[in-house]
């Protein structure tokens, strides 16, 4: 099985922070990784598909890097909206997300 | 616009079948060759890949659950559904249905249905 581990698990912010957000594979997965936002009571939403692309309706404040292991998502100034529950996952065996990183006022 | 309801009951006895059902709308679940897929989330952790179906009839389920696992699919009706045997209260969860394109992610989600297991 393939783990993901994000960090950190959770962070303090302010709106117009720019915010980075680490998940690290337990084996290289290409760029077959995905990034989503979960606030509560609310249906996860896909942000940024395949490493690095934006799905569609996505503000471009969102972006995503990495290949191999490594990956980030950043939030280059966040907003009021952006508070919320960030997982990314994986899709190059099975299917694996991380425990979550909650970000914080 | 299509979209996806899940639907069961919301509470179900410990030892018993879990079973849900995602109904599709607004377009036919055997076009665009989607993996129609379960997700989960227990009280207080994160998500959990259950497993998908294709509209083909194949599946592919979580290694963990595996052993209890069952999924179908309903063309006629359009709709998918979920059987978990031998639950137990680590089961209960919020249980979402998704749309995977083939291509590893999930774009469109259901609104989830909140399954208890208690006696």
């Amino acid at each position: 099985d393939i783990q993901m581990t994000q960090s950190p698990s959770s962070l303090s912010a302010s709106v117009g922070d720019r915010v980075t957000i680490t998940c690290r594979a337990s084996q290289s997965i290409s760029t077959y990784l995905h990034w989503y936002q979960h606030k509560p009571g609310k249906v996860p939403k896909l942000l940024i598909f395949a490493a690095s692309s934006l799905h569609s309706g996505v503000p471009s404040r969102f972006s995503g890097s990495g290949s191999g292991t490594d990956f980030t998502l950043t939030i280059s100034s966040l907003q009021p909206e952006d508070f919320a529950t960030y997982y990314c996952q994986q899709s190059y065996s099975d299917r694996t997300f991380g425990q979550g990183t909650k970000v914080e006022i | 616009q299509v979209q996806l309801q899940e639907s069961g009951p919301g509470l179900v006895k410990p030892s018993q079948t879990l079973s849900l059902t995602c109904t599709v709308s607004g377009d036919s679940i055997t076009s665009g060759g989607y993996y129609w897929t379960w997700i989960r989330q227990q009280p207080g952790k994160g998500l959990e890949w259950v497993g998908y179906i294709y509209h083909s009839g194949a599946t592919f389920y979580t290694p963990s659950l595996k052993s209890r696992l069952t999924m179908s699919i309903d063309t006629s009706n359009n709709q998918f559904s979920l059987s978990l045997n031998s639950v137990t209260a680590a089961d209960t969860a919020m249980y979402y249905c998704a749309r995977d394109p083939h291509r590893g992610y999930f774009d469109l989600w259901g609104q989830g249905m909140l399954v208890t297991v208690s006696s």
